[in-house]
């Protein structure tokens, strides 16, 4: 089946700092999403993006379906951005999607 | 607007015990239905699928059952429950018919097996 890598696995920085996730995998996707896992453990629905750019606020994601990798920017990070950073996709019309490990965000004030 | 629901939101069990935890969906019709079980750590373990009433798919033998008795019900069930089924559990939906569809999860329950 498809692999997801994450990268980094933990990140900390200082309140008011920038950062790159990213999303790495191995074949063709028609579908991939980013989620924030808060510290309550609800999983937030960030970005729906199999291609192209979006930006949110201070969020943005691109995701480059031909090189299969997808970023996510966090601009201005804030205490409120820490929390567990998933990428989750779908291929070949499968309904199941694989999610990678995600990246681990403490943001300090 | 669709909206998901789990409950209940935090459950300590003994061992041995019975389990059903239920998931609904509101707004929407024929979604495909998920459970996913978090243990300590990150990943994210998919448990059960279903992509219609009475349409359950296993990803993992174990302790644990699903049933859909209804198009926006899902249930989560054990007979005994043990040690290692704590965990948080996860219910999740997409619009059925399509692989690329946005998956949105409930908000979870927390379940400690002792």
């Amino acid at each position: 089946g498809i692999q997801v890598e994450q990268s980094p696995p933990d990140l900390i920085l200082q309140e008011g700092a920038n950062s790159t996730l990213r999303c790495n995998f191995s074949d063709s996707v028609n579908n991939l999403q980013w989620f924030h896992q808060n510290p309550w453990g609800q999983l937030i629905n960030l970005f729906y993006i199999p291609s192209g750019t979006k930006q949110n606020g201070r969020l943005s994601a691109t995701t480059v379906a031909t090189e299969r990798y997808s970023l996510l920017y966090i601009s201005s990070s804030q205490t409120t951005d820490s929390g567990v950073y998933f990428c989750a996709v779908t291929a070949g019309g499968s309904y199941i999607p694989t999610f990678g490990r995600g990246t681990s965000l403490i943001v300090h004030p | 607007s669709q909206t998901i629901h789990q409950w209940p939101a935090t459950l300590v069990q003994p061992v041995g015990s019975p389990l059903s935890l239920e998931c609904t969906v509101e707004g929407t019709s024929n979604p495909n239905l998920y459970w996913y079980r978090q243990a300590a750590g990150r990943g994210l373990q998919l448990l059960f699928y279903s992509v219609g009433i009475g349409q359950i798919s296993s990803e993992v033998p174990q302790n644990l059952s699903a049933s859909r008795p209804q198009d926006r019900q899902f249930i989560l069930s054990s007979k005994k429950l043990l040690l290692s089924d704590s965990g948080f559990y996860l219910c999740a939906w997409s619009r059925g018919t399509s692989g690329s569809s946005e998956q949105y999860f409930g908000p979870g329950t927390r379940l400690t097996v002792t």
